[in-house]
Parts: structure tokens; C-alpha cells; sequence
């Protein structure tokens, strides 16, 4: 089982609709979820960050975290066709260094 | 504020050729991470320094790769000598804290070995 599972897609949304991306880690002691965005031949860049059970919006985009599931979603409202990228999830670890651990990404794609 | 800095954003050697690539952090930032990243799958942790000690260097193939960040700041990766499977990017991060904090990459290089 991989440590952090994530479909690797492609997503296929129309502009305008919700993308709901979905990410699942088998560490139950995992403390801290982040999403990152990365366009083709470009580095990850942070989008949102969630520390507790719950849901965290920000603009668009809106982190959910369900720590007895071990499962964490990035929704997307609004889609646009500059949202067309790849979407890593990334948790800490249980040994409470900072070190992610990524999932392989979700490729989302928003068509006109 | 200006972000992490690396070069040079593209290498190209044969095997068994070494190679070394620079990080500069984000000022005021003491934790730095070295990730590998090939290509369709997510970055993969190296290395993890909290000012110049290292934290982390479980995943790092210590038979040919090698990191130092002698004063706390910058850092250098190098790998001697590639192997094809080297193939990758190879991402600087760093954060203020190694905890909880958010950790923001470089532009990474992208090393090709022929």
C-alpha cells in the first residue's frame, strides 16, 4: 500500500463546474495535509495547507480533512482552464520531522 | 521576498559522469529539503537539513549521492557517479520550521543522463 494514494486521473471537468480532488495515507499519525499545484515543466506551488478535521476555504478552493478516514479533498469551485494542472497531495509523517510525502498527483483538466 | 534559488535549471551528462546543483533557501529559512522528482510520479524526499545538520537521510543512495550545507544556508547536491534511473528533477525546498510549516520549492533542475 502506498503511503499516499491519489487517482492519478485525468480529471475532466467543464469550466465553471467543481473539481473535487482526493487523496487517502495509510500513517495514522500524520499531523499536516497540504495540496500543491504543478503546470507541466513548472515546480510544485502551495495552494492550501489544513491542520485540522474540518474544512478550510480560501478563494476557490476549499480543503477538507476527515483524520479517522485518513482522507483529505481539494475542491475547486468555479473551475477555470488555468486550474489545468497536476494536483499533489503531501502529509507529514508520524516521525515529526517536516518531511512530505507526496502522493503521484491527480491530473486535472478544465475544458472550455 | 524572493523565493528558493537553484541552478542550473538544466544539466545534460552521460553516465557515470558526476554532476553537483545549488540551492540557495529563502532568507531567514532554516529547514532545507532536496526532493527527487521523475517524471509522472510525485517529489520523492532526499534529504532534509535544519540549519547545517542533517534531519533526514534515509532515501538518499549514500553510494553515490552526497549533500552538504556547511553553513547553514546554501546547499549542494551532487551525484557521482549518474546512473540512467538518475534521470529526474531535482527540487530544493525550504521552511521556516520543519514543523507544520508550509515549504515552498525552487524552480528545480531537470537532469538528463544520456
Amino acid at each position: 500500500q502506498k503511503e499516499v494514494e491519489q487517482n492519478s486521473g485525468p480529471l475532466s471537468v467543464p469550466e465553471g463546474a467543481i473539481a473535487s480532488l482526493n487523496c487517502t495515507y495509510s500513517d495514522r499519525g500524520s499531523q499536516s495535509f497540504f495540496w500543491y499545484r504543478q503546470y507541466s515543466g513548472k515546480s510544485p506551488e502551495l495552494i492550501m495547507f489544513i491542520y485540522s478535521n474540518g474544512d478550510k476555504e480560501d478563494g476557490r478552493f476549499t480543503a477538507q480533512l476527515n483524520k479517522a478516514s485518513q482522507y483529505v479533498s481539494l475542491l475547486i469551485r468555479d473551475s477555470q482552464p488555468s486550474d489545468s494542472a497536476t494536483y499533489l497531495c503531501a502529509v507529514t509523517g508520524s516521525s515529526n520531522t517536516g518531511k512530505l510525502i507526496f502522493g503521484q498527483g491527480t491530473t486535472l483538466q478544465v475544458k472550455p | 521576498e524572493a523565493g528558493v534559488a537553484q541552478s542550473p535549471r538544466y544539466k545534460i551528462i552521460e553516465k557515470r559522469q558526476s554532476v553537483a546543483f545549488w540551492c540557495n533557501p529563502i532568507s531567514g529559512h532554516a529547514t532545507l529539503y532536496w526532493y527527487q522528482q521523475i517524471l509522472g510520479q510525485g517529489p520523492k524526499l532526499l534529504i532534509q537539513f535544519q540549519n547545517n545538520g542533517v534531519v533526514d537521510d534515509s532515501q538518499l543512495p549514500k553510494d553515490r549521492f552526497s549533500a552538504e550545507r556547511l553553513k547553514g544556508v546554501d546547499s549542494t547536491l551532487k551525484i557521482q557517479p549518474a546512473k540512467l534511473e538518475d534521470s529526474a528533477v531535482y527540487l530544493c525546498a525550504s521552511s521556516f520550521l520543519p514543523r507544520d510549516q508550509p515549504q515552498h520549492f525552487g524552480d528545480g533542475t531537470r537532469l538528463s543522463i544520456l
